[in-house]
């Protein structure tokens, strides 16, 4: 059965500090894996990433894919309150998104 | 430019009711998605339209919830009657058919059945 597992399900640093969260997948039929930001609304997205060893990056987020492994991470250098958000990834086969459960990160001032 | 629409916002009814969420795709958008989001299963694909046909409808719960889209602007998910366990956040997302794979969020209903 296709899955997502991210990690760590929840991580709280101090303002300035940078972060990694990780995405692992085990999937039939890859096509690309998504990040996507959840504050308390909907989710808005940041990436997508289709390359392995191919980094995108906007800001202080940025992120990869390993296809061969079979992960991919996201960094956020010098965290900020804003960036306070729970972090989904999903990759996608054929037409749907499988979700991870998501990355609950907490920025204390 | 709008983005995805959907009404209501927040949604407050008591068991056995029937209830209606509708959703407004971004115009041009040819794939529609609608998401049920808990704490405890958290984002969960209910069933997925493209040209406005319902192409895999294997995650909606049981007979009580069914969703139409009678044309490209516009789709309805109705769960009757209603349940507690319903209560949930539900989000239509809608994306194009070109390269990216990026779906587009609206701001979701937070339904709570009492």
């Amino acid at each position: 059965e296709d899955k997502v597992v991210q990690s760590p399900l929840s991580l709280v640093v101090h303002e300035g500090d940078t972060v990694t969260l990780n995405c692992s997948y085990e999937v039939t039929n890859f096509r690309s894996l998504l990040w996507y930001k959840q504050e308390k609304k909907a989710p808005t997205f940041l990436f997508m990433l289709t390359s392995s060893g191919i980094e995108k990056k906007s800001g202080r987020l940025s992120s990869i894919l390993d296809k061969k492994e079979l992960f991919s991470i996201l960094n956020i250098t010098a965290t900020q309150t804003g960036d306070s958000a729970v972090y989904l990834c999903a990759y996608n086969s054929n037409y749907q998104l499988i979700w991870g459960a998501g990355t609950k990160l907490i920025i204390k001032p | 430019d709008a983005g995805v629409i959907q009404s209501p916002r927040h949604e407050v009814t008591e068991m056995g009711q029937e209830v209606t969420l509708r959703c407004k795709p971004i115009s041009g958008h040819n794939s529609l998605f609608w998401y049920r989001q808990t704490m405890m299963r958290g984002l969960e694909l209910l069933i997925y339209f493209n040209n406005n046909v319902p192409i895999d409808d294997s995650g909606m719960p049981e007979d009580r919830f069914s969703a139409k889209m009678p044309n490209a602007s516009f789709s309805t998910l109705k769960i009757q009657p209603s349940e507690p366990r319903d209560s949930a956040v539900y989000f239509c997302a809608s994306k194009t058919s070109g390269n990216s794979d990026e779906q587009f969020f609206g701001p979701g209903t937070r339904l709570t059945v009492l």
